[in-house]
């Protein structure tokens, strides 16, 4: 069965400081994989997705992700972040060949932009 | 463009009364359509999906249950609330571009 890992529950940055968000995933072959942010009390928007080709995938907002098949993971970056930037940041999977495109979650990433 | 509405905002119900949560998607036809919930705090679990009108597919058992009477509309219901509902639904649709899905802006759901 697919999964979904982010091992850093809450991140709390400076303003301008980098940012860089873990995801490692479990399944057998390389799937699709994706990055939402949820602001406060708002449904979730999409940075980036990740289907196949160059593993450095180019986002919104400056954001940018980085799939290594090797390591299983699917890690988000961004250099300078701002106050807007506090959110919660999921990590996705979906299978290639699934019924319904079903996505798998990680449980998310809190992060606190510090003026 | 797509744009994805849903119905109510927000609700506060009370244990074992009838819920009803809509989503319209707008500028795309025959959209594959999906209903997601997410616990307070918590991580995001699919529940039903729908590739056409007329059928929906359960994915998790929460006695729930979906409808898609239209080919821009997905219904969420049920006809007795349990405390164990509350949360956040979201509403999302995808198309030809694979697997992304696109999400609404959710109804939150205070059950007491």
């Amino acid at each position: 069965a697919q999964s979904v890992t982010q091992p850093d529950a809450r991140v709390t940055v400076s303003e301008g400081a980098s940012l860089q968000l873990r995801c490692k995933y479990s399944y057998s072959a390389t799937p699709y994989l994706f990055w939402y942010v949820q602001y406060p009390r708002q449904g979730l928007q999409l940075l980036l997705k990740y289907y196949s080709g160059d593993p450095v995938v180019q986002g919104v907002n400056s954001f940018e992700a980085e799939f290594s098949k090797s390591n299983s993971s699917f890690h988000l970056q961004k250099a300078s972040v701002h106050w807007s930037d506090s959110a919660v940041y999921f990590c996705a999977l979906s299978m290639t060949n699934s019924a319904g495109n079903k996505l798998t979650f990680g449980i998310g990433t809190r992060v606190l932009v510090r003026p | 463009a797509q744009t994805i509405h849903q119905w109510p905002v927000a609700e506060i119900k009370a244990v074992g009364s009838p819920l009803s949560l809509g989503c319209t998607i707008k500028g795309k036809s025959s959209p594959n359509l999906y209903w997601y919930w997410q616990a307070t705090g918590g991580t995001l679990q699919q529940l039903f999906y729908s590739i056409t009108v007329g059928q929906v597919e359960s994915v998790v058992q929460l006695n729930l249950s979906a409808s898609r009477p239209k080919d821009d509309q997905f219904i969420l219901s049920t006809e007795k609330l349990l405390l164990s509902h509350s949360g956040f639904y979201l509403c999302a649709w995808s198309g030809d571009s694979g697997n992304t899905l696109y999400f609404g802006e959710g109804s939150r759901l205070i059950v007491v």
